[in-house]
């Protein structure tokens, strides 16, 4: 089955503990890219990979990392959570990106930072 | 930079009832607009998308969307509401210079009544 699977699916953390979300696709798509879904501002783009080794920004990439070693995967990394990153995050891929085509959803990591 | 409007946080119709769903965009150029869709506790899912040509598209579960360009709109639209209609939904642009980018309006809820 197509998918996109993130773990983990909920976390509660506290400041300043690293903490990694992966995210990993079994569509073969080069795209891939994180958002963060926050009441009332939809979904804002963290960073985006249009294939192996090639990362960019999105609009709110500030406190988040994230890495394409592997066509299939692309974690995001918190290095030291803030209260402000507590969201609901989505990982997101498509074969070419989203001004070519559809975007293929995980269902959603919440994180909680105390 | 580009950007997406959905003017109507809250929308309630009763079942039966046809429905419309507007979003408006900002953007130089015409952009690659999509629909999703987001159900309780889930991932997005794509509705219909528009790329070029005919300006009236069509897509899963009953949906159409018709792009205008003389208003930058791209209004979502459903005859008959189903029960299970009922869900977030979210407009987007991706943009023909950068397919890495995606905007999201801020979604728009949209309650069924028996």
């Amino acid at each position: 089955e197509a998918q996109v699977t993130q773990n983990p699916r909920y976390l509660i953390t506290v400041t300043g503990k690293k903490l990694t979300v992966t995210c990993s696709q079994n569509m073969n798509h080069e795209y891939m890219s994180w958002y963060r879904q926050d009441p009332g501002l939809g979904l804002r783009q963290i960073y985006y990979s249009m294939n192996v080794e090639v990362t960019d920004k999105g609009d709110v990439p500030e406190g988040y990392k994230v890495s394409r070693k592997e066509k299939r995967n692309f974690p995001l990394i918190l290095e030291s959570p803030s209260p402000n990153q507590t969201s609901l995050y989505f990982c997101a891929s498509s074969l070419y990106g989203q001004g070519n085509g559809e975007l293929f959803f995980g269902e959603g990591s919440r994180l909680t930072v105390l | 930079a580009q950007s997406v409007t959905q003017p109507d946080i809250h929308i309630t119709v009763s079942e039966g009832a046809s429905l419309e769903l507007r979003c408006n965009y900002s953007y130089g150029a015409t952009p690659y607009l999509f629909w999703y869709v987001q159900s309780p506790g889930q991932g997005l899912q794509l509705l219909l998308k528009y790329f070029s040509g005919d300006t009236l598209v069509q897509g899963i579960k009953g949906f159409e969307a018709e792009f205008k360009r003389s208003q930058s709109s791209f209004n979502l639209r459903k005859p008959s509401v189903h029960w299970s209609d009922a869900a977030e939904y979210f407009c987007a642009v991706g943009l023909n210079t950068n397919a890495g980018k995606s905007t999201f309006g801020d979604g728009t809820t949209l309650t069924v009544k028996p």
